[in-house]
């Protein structure tokens, strides 16, 4: 069984650009979660995926956007990047029942300059 | 609104001794209720979690849970903590009317683990 893959594992961008981060899902899960998590802080729920379709969102900005393909990989966008974006962002997985537990992945740590 | 309050931020024990990790919620009907760690570098990984029945959960690695209404509590025990238990613990609660997904965090506890 294929875990929760993100990539890439680190990044460093410049305030204002934009970046995409991926994620694969572990096999068999058809719905993604993203998460932002500040250092020192807690995860952050950012959005959810099912079906390809938006299906919950935080309290996120627009610039935040989601994708979610046919194979449930997923990816996160984010635009007009602030310095305040810099944090770890985890992506998990799940089934869509209410009960399903979250598998995350490593996580990709993004860092704005 | 709900949240989840950890009120350690870093507990230090020694290896062998016994843990408990203090989780408080709130939130308006009956919670579902996660426990997850974090090492360092790495994403979360589920220990336990309480939907409904049972108020004490077994977890994984030897950890449990027991789920107290009255006190809006889901602390987290282990009888023997082993060096390998040394992360970070996070609490989380299922946001009400939200999506399966969306889980709503506590800030973590950091625990040390001494020879």
């Amino acid at each position: 069984e294929t875990g929760v893959t993100q990539s890439p594992t680190h990044l460093i961008k410049t305030r204002g650009q934009q970046v995409t981060l991926r994620c694969s899902s572990q096999s068999g899960h058809n719905t993604v979660s993203w998460y932002q998590q500040a250092l020192g802080q807690g995860p952050q729920f950012i959005f959810q995926y099912y079906r390809e379709e938006e299906n919950g969102r935080g309290n996120f900005p627009p610039r935040f956007s989601g994708l979610q393909f046919p194979n449930y990989s997923s990816e996160l966008n984010v635009n007009a990047l602030e310095l305040d974006d810099s944090a770890l962002y985890l992506c998990a997985s799940s089934l869509e029942q209410l009960n399903s537990p979250l598998h995350f992945g490593n996580g990709t740590r993004l860092t704005v300059t | 609104a709900q949240s989840v309050t950890q009120p350690d931020i870093h507990i230090t024990v020694s290896e062998g001794a016994s843990l408990e990790l203090r989780c408080n919620y709130s939130y308006g009907a009956t919670p579902y209720l996660f426990w997850y760690v974090q090492s360092p570098g790495q994403g979360l990984q589920l220990l336990l979690k309480y939907f409904s029945g049972d108020t004490l959960v077994q977890g994984i690695k030897g950890f449990e849970a027991e789920f107290k209404r009255s006190q809006s509590s889901f602390n987290l025990r282990k009888p023997s903590v082993h060096w390998s238990d040394a992360a970070e613990y996070f609490c989380a609660v299922g946001a009400d009317g939200g999506s399966q997904g969306n889980l709503i965090f506590g800030k973590g506890t950091k625990l040390s683990v001494k020879p």
